[in-house]
């Protein structure tokens, strides 16, 4: 089974929209962390936004939320006011077991998003 | 913000030839890792690397493939005897594992990324 599903290949967004990011993660573990990643045309790899198992919060940065529901096992980012620099592919990952040994991160299939002016 | 760099940006090799990817992480972080991305697909974990050992690594990460932190700034990915099918972008990533619930401590930070195409 996989252990990160992003079930939205490829998603359009008009400007100034908000969009949300599908997000389904496996674990038996009782402690993990879910990340989104950005990744431009020009292929780096920028952080978004983290979130621990045990937060009881969902996280935000800025424009980026996750909606994090635990019960379902889901993860999904929400992006608000869509830029055009959003433009580029989301990655969810996640990381299994306790924090400090170390971020070995899973990677789901990625969402490409682009914004329409 | 501190950031991972990476050199080169791109790499060309001929098969069977030895490349050497390399990474300068963040200073003061602990951990380091290679992790690759065949181009399409999913990025993959291949290693990771704490106090001078390899603390984790993937069946990916076999005989052919080695890490070394020669000083205090440098990590490398060697890949003794390139194929074609290790052609793939490879970023580096550290991170510095802090309190539990801090999040802003959890941030792995990626390098830009080698892309590595072997011919």
């Amino acid at each position: 089974a996989q252990k990160i599903t992003q079930t939205q290949p490829g998603m359009f967004v008009q400007e100034k929209e908000a969009v949300t990011l599908d997000c389904t993660y496996d674990t038996s573990d009782q402690s993990y962390g879910l990340f989104w990643y950005k990744q431009p045309s020009s292929g780096e790899m920028i952080f978004l936004i983290y979130q621990g198992s045990y937060d009881e919060q969902n996280a935000t940065e800025g424009r980026y939320s996750l909606n994090f529901q635990k019960a379902r096992k889901s993860a999904n980012l929400v992006i608000s006011a869509s830029q055009l620099g959003d433009s580029a592919m989301y990655f969810c990952a996640m990381r299994e077991g306790l924090t400090a040994a170390g971020n070995k991160l899973t990677f789901g299939g990625g969402t490409r998003v682009l914004v329409k002016p | 913000e501190p950031e991972v760099t990476q050199t080169p940006s791109h790499q060309v090799t001929q098969m069977g030839q030895e490349v050497i990817l390399r990474c300068v992480p963040i200073s003061n972080h602990l951990y380091f890792y290679w992790y690759r991305q065949i181009l399409g697909q999913k990025v993959e974990f291949l290693v990771s690397f704490y106090n001078n050992e390899i603390s984790e690594k993937s069946e990916i990460f076999d005989d052919q493939f080695s890490v070394e932190r020669p000083d205090g700034s440098n990590f490398t990915l060697k890949i003794r005897s390139t194929k074609l099918e290790d052609s793939a972008m490879y970023f580096c990533a550290s991170h510095l594992p802090g309190a539990e619930t801090r999040s802003r401590t959890e941030k792995l930070f990626f390098g830009s990324g080698t892309q590595l195409s072997v011919l």
